[in-house]
């Protein structure tokens, strides 16, 4: 079944504890990105990967750093997670930037 | 930049009645549109799409027709049912500078009671 995981569904953690949220995709998707959903906001982009090793900067990458070693992974970092940083996190992949995201099931972040 | 504006929720309906949910975009070129649905607890999944002006995306008993002169990309659905309450996001791709897949709106809430 062509799917995109994430790992943790649910993370409870405190200010500065280092963190990764894993996402996996196995599709051989280019494209994948990582979102921040929160009330009346909708989704905004931290970071996205055109492929491997080639990762940049979305709208709201401040706190955040990932990493794209091969092309079905594409985990999300904390290195210093602050109470700002408590969202609904999501990643996706598509076959191209402009293409059909498919989106994993989303990652509950709380940072107390 | 670009930009998605959709109406604010929530959107309270009783079953079978007829559905609109306003989406407008600012946008340089000619993005493609999409409606994704989010269920409860779960990701988003794509509705419909829209590539190009007067294109009409439809799946599920859901439509949207691409505006160019109003810049909107409204959905309808002419009966709604309960299984349909999710949260509604406009989107548009930036097609061909490749940075940004996806600018979403902020979503609407759709309550359908029996």
């Amino acid at each position: 079944e062509a799917q995109v995981t994430q790992n943790p569904r649910y993370l409870i953690t405190v200010t500065g504890k280092k963190l990764t949220v894993t996402c996996s995709q196995n599709m051989n998707h280019e494209y994948m990105s990582w979102y921040r959903q929160d009330p009346g906001l909708g989704l905004r982009q931290i970071y996205y990967s055109m492929n491997v090793e080639v990762t940049d900067k979305g709208d709201v990458p401040e706190g955040y750093k990932v990493s794209r070693k091969e092309k079905r992974n594409f985990p999300l970092i904390l290195e210093s997670p602050s109470p700002n940083q408590t969202s609904l996190y999501f990643c996706a992949s598509s076959f191209a930037s402009g293409s059909e995201q498919y989106f994993g099931p989303g990652t509950r972040l709380t940072v107390t | 930049g670009d930009s998605v504006t959709q109406m604010e929720g929530p959107v309270t309906l009783s079953e079978e009645a007829f559905l609109t949910i306003n989406c407008t975009y600012t946008a340089t070129g000619y993005p493609s549109l999409f409606w994704y649905v989010q269920y409860p607890g779960e990701g988003l999944q794509l509705l419909l799409k829209a590539t190009k002006a007067d294109d009409k995306g439809s799946n599920k008993g859901f439509e949207a027709t691409y505006r160019k002169e109003t810049t909107s990309f409204h959905l309808e659905k002419g009966s709604v049912q309960v299984s349909d309450s999710a949260v509604y996001f406009c989107a548009l791709s930036d097609n061909g500078t490749g940075r940004r897949a996806l600018t979403f709106g902020s979503g609407t809430r759709l309550q359908v009671q029996p």
